[in-house]
């Protein structure tokens, strides 16, 4: 079965940071692009960041350029995003999704989400 | 960065009927578009992608059409299961989602 499961999310103060892990399984993780989107509560989906196959490309929104850093473990199967100076609009549900191509495209496959808060 | 913007942010309409729903993009996306369906505490499931090609499983009654910046969403006789909030995303330089439309029963 092909599954992503999302870990990391919790509680933490504006300022401080936090690093998101994506575990996949049931697929063979290094032929595909990786992304982070989030959702904050009650509101729409906003892509965070992507990273092609072999972690070369990468890219992120605006919102969050310079201030998170998405990574990739092919020998783990896993997705990373480290997010620093964090930001009470930061504050979402976070979702791994997979791509459907070795570089950006769609998402067809999506985790459960990790829930980050971020208050004082 | 591309712009997609949604319209409308909520439609009512009842079962059995015919539901369109529109994404624009702010420069030519050259088709390349995906329709999402999320249903409260889901994630989202991909329905369409390239702008007209349904995904594995898509029931027929959903079709996408569109090119260059305009695209739309139909769902040609609306069942209980599709009220829902629908999603448009471009991949044409990227990613960025379109704001969401609220599908409510009328």
């Amino acid at each position: 079965e092909v599954q992503l499961v999302e870990s990391g999310g919790g509680l933490v103060q504006p300022g401080r940071s936090l690093r998101l892990s994506c575990t996949a399984s049931g697929f063979t993780f290094d032929d595909y692009a990786m992304h982070w989107v989030r959702q904050a509560p009650g509101k729409g989906l906003e892509w965070v960041s992507g990273i092609s196959w072999n972690g070369v490309t990468i890219a992120y929104a605006d919102s969050v350029r310079g201030r998170f850093t998405i990574s990739r473990d092919n020998a783990k199967n896993s997705l990373y995003l480290q997010m620093n100076s964090l930001r009470a609009e930061d504050m979402a549900l976070y979702y791994c999704a997979k791509d459907i191509m070795r570089y950006p495209y769609y998402m067809d496959v999506w985790g459960k989400g990790t829930t980050v808060t971020v208050s004082s | 960065e591309i712009v997609m913007t949604q319209s409308p942010a909520t439609l009512s309409v009842s079962p059995g009927e015919r539901a369109t729903l529109s994404c624009g993009a702010s420069q030519s996306i050259s088709s390349n578009l995906a329709w999402y369906q999320q249903k409260p505490g889901q994630a989202p499931r991909v329905l369409i992608y390239g702008a007209s090609t349904r995904a594995t499983g898509v029931p027929a009654r959903f079709s996408g059409s569109g090119s260059g910046t305009e695209y739309t969403l139909t769902i040609s006789s609306l069942q209980s299961e599709d009220f829902a909030v629908y999603y448009c995303q471009q991949y044409n330089k990227w990613i960025t989602f379109g704001q969401g439309t609220r599908l409510e029963m009328k």
